[in-house]
């Protein structure tokens, strides 16, 4: 069985980091094939795909916040990391990871709370 | 950058009922579509892939159809578990960006 499980600060203060864990359970993360998402939602809004990286280390991100993201892996852990830099409080959401088809995300983890506020 | 618009807002109905939800891309998508269900305080859930294509455990109840730009997602009897809230979701070309419309809550009557 294929689980995610993402954790990160509850709490940040706005012009610094974030950095965020998806730990990988029940399949490798250098399986040909796998690719793993980063999405976002906010307090009542719809979601938001924030950046992918492949089992070849491709990585993709979104438009409009590429300047701010770097999304990486660690084999060894069978972890993926995301840092946003210079958070503003228009980051405060829920953060999901999730095994990433072609098309589709088909496993998500629970969801980590980021809050930025000073 | 291909935009989903999804309606209604909300739609109120009552179990036993047939529900039909629209989501319209601004581009065309091929079947590049996914639905997902969200219950409050809990991550989504993939329901439909490539536009009709039922994800593992999804009952049967729940069905999508439609190509290019216009895509349905139809739920044939409601259950009481049903009432969430659903969004579509697609995958551009290349890059390969994903978007997800702004979601469609369904409400007991």
């Amino acid at each position: 069985q294929v689980t995610l499980k993402e954790t990160g600060p509850a709490l940040v203060k706005p012009t610094q980091t974030l950095t965020l864990t998806c730990t990988l359970s029940g399949v490798a993360l250098s399986s040909s094939g796998m690719r793993v998402s980063w999405i976002r939602q906010p307090p009542g809004k719809t979601l938001e795909w924030l950046a992918r990286i492949d089992w070849d280390d491709e990585k993709i991100y979104s438009t409009s916040l590429k300047t701010r993201l770097t999304i990486s892996k660690d084999t060894s852990k069978n972890q993926v990391v995301l840092t946003v830099t210079n958070v503003d409080p228009a980051d405060t959401a829920t953060y999901y990871c999730a095994r990433t088809r072609t098309n589709y995300m088909d496993v998500w983890g629970t969801g980590t709370t980021v809050t930025v506020s000073s | 950058e291909i935009v989903l618009t999804q309606s209604p807002v909300t739609l109120s109905l009552s179990p036993g009922e047939r529900a039909t939800l629209s989501c319209r891309a601004s581009q065309s998508l091929s079947n590049y579509l996914a639905w997902y269900q969200q219950k409050p305080g809990q991550a989504p859930r993939l329901l439909i892939y490539d536009a009709s294509s039922r994800a593992t455990g999804t009952p049967a109840r729940f069905s999508g159809s439609g190509s290019g730009t216009d895509f349905t997602l139809t739920i044939s009897s409601l259950e009481p578990e049903d009432f969430a809230v659903y969004y579509c979701q697609q995958r551009s070309g290349w890059p390969p960006l994903f978007t997800f419309g702004p979601g469609t809550r369904v409400d007991i009557k």
